[in-house]
């Protein structure tokens, strides 16, 4: 059972670049999101989606898109990378019911911008 | 809106003291969820528990116990008998259901380093 796969593992970009972090599950959650991590901060929501065809910012969308054409997919498109954007890149998914609610998380994506 | 502090950015104790990790949030939803997860050094998020917030039962499992008293609005953590693999980031994260449903995703404290020495 593969849950949450994430790909990339390690990117180093240069400024002005482009690239697409890949995230994809196979649990049919509903819920995804994209979050990112900087050193002693937490992660911060970046953008999320309830279902196919439906996305909205979270707190930290500035420098980012997404998509959703399938409930398996949910990748993050950076444009123009700045070095403000160097960050570890987690992505999750979640379905609410009586089982739980908890989130799964991918192994992370770790970006540097140069 | 909501928040959620872990005032304890790191904690270092040596190996089989125990050790309790602080988690205050602050929402106005009457329904919501806590957890928390463990990030040790390889990276990835660990799920270890959930919470709703009209159980207000104190959960053990093994060397690991979380009291939550919504009285205080707190959801803290106490590992017993610490281990060197305990070592890790360990995050707090409040999910408001009333708010946008939850499906706004988790918002996090900022973690506390654990590190347990040998």
């Amino acid at each position: 059972n593969a849950g949450v796969t994430q790909t990339p593992k390690f990117r180093i970009l240069k400024i002005g670049q482009s690239m697409t972090l890949q995230c994809t599950q196979d649990m049919n959650h509903n819920y995804m999101y994209w979050y990112r991590q900087d050193p002693g901060m937490g992660l911060k929501l970046i953008y999320y989606s309830v279902g196919a065809g439906i996305t909205d910012k979270g707190e930290v969308p500035n420098g980012y898109n997404v998509s959703r054409s399938t409930t398996e997919d949910f990748p993050l498109r950076l444009e123009l990378a700045a070095p403000s954007q160097t960050s570890v890149y987690f992505c999750a998914s979640r379905q609410f019911g009586a089982l739980g609610t908890e989130a799964f998380f991918g192994q992370g994506t770790r970006l540097t911008v140069v | 809106a909501q928040k959620v502090t872990q005032a304890q950015t790191e904690i270092s104790v040596v190996e089989k003291e125990d050790v309790t990790l602080d988690c205050v949030y602050e929402t106005r939803d009457t329904t919501y969820y806590l957890f928390w997860y463990k990030q040790p050094p390889s990276g990835e998020l660990v799920f270890l528990i959930r919470r709703n917030s009209f159980d207000e039962q104190n959960e053990i499992s093994g060397r690991y116990s979380w009291n939550f008293q919504k009285s205080t609005s707190s959801f803290n953590f106490t590992i017993t008998a610490s281990q060197v693999v305990d070592s890790a980031v360990y995050f707090c994260a409040l999910s408001e259901i009333e708010s946008g449903g939850g499906a706004d995703g988790l918002t996090f404290g900022k973690g506390t380093h654990l590190i347990i020495q040998p």
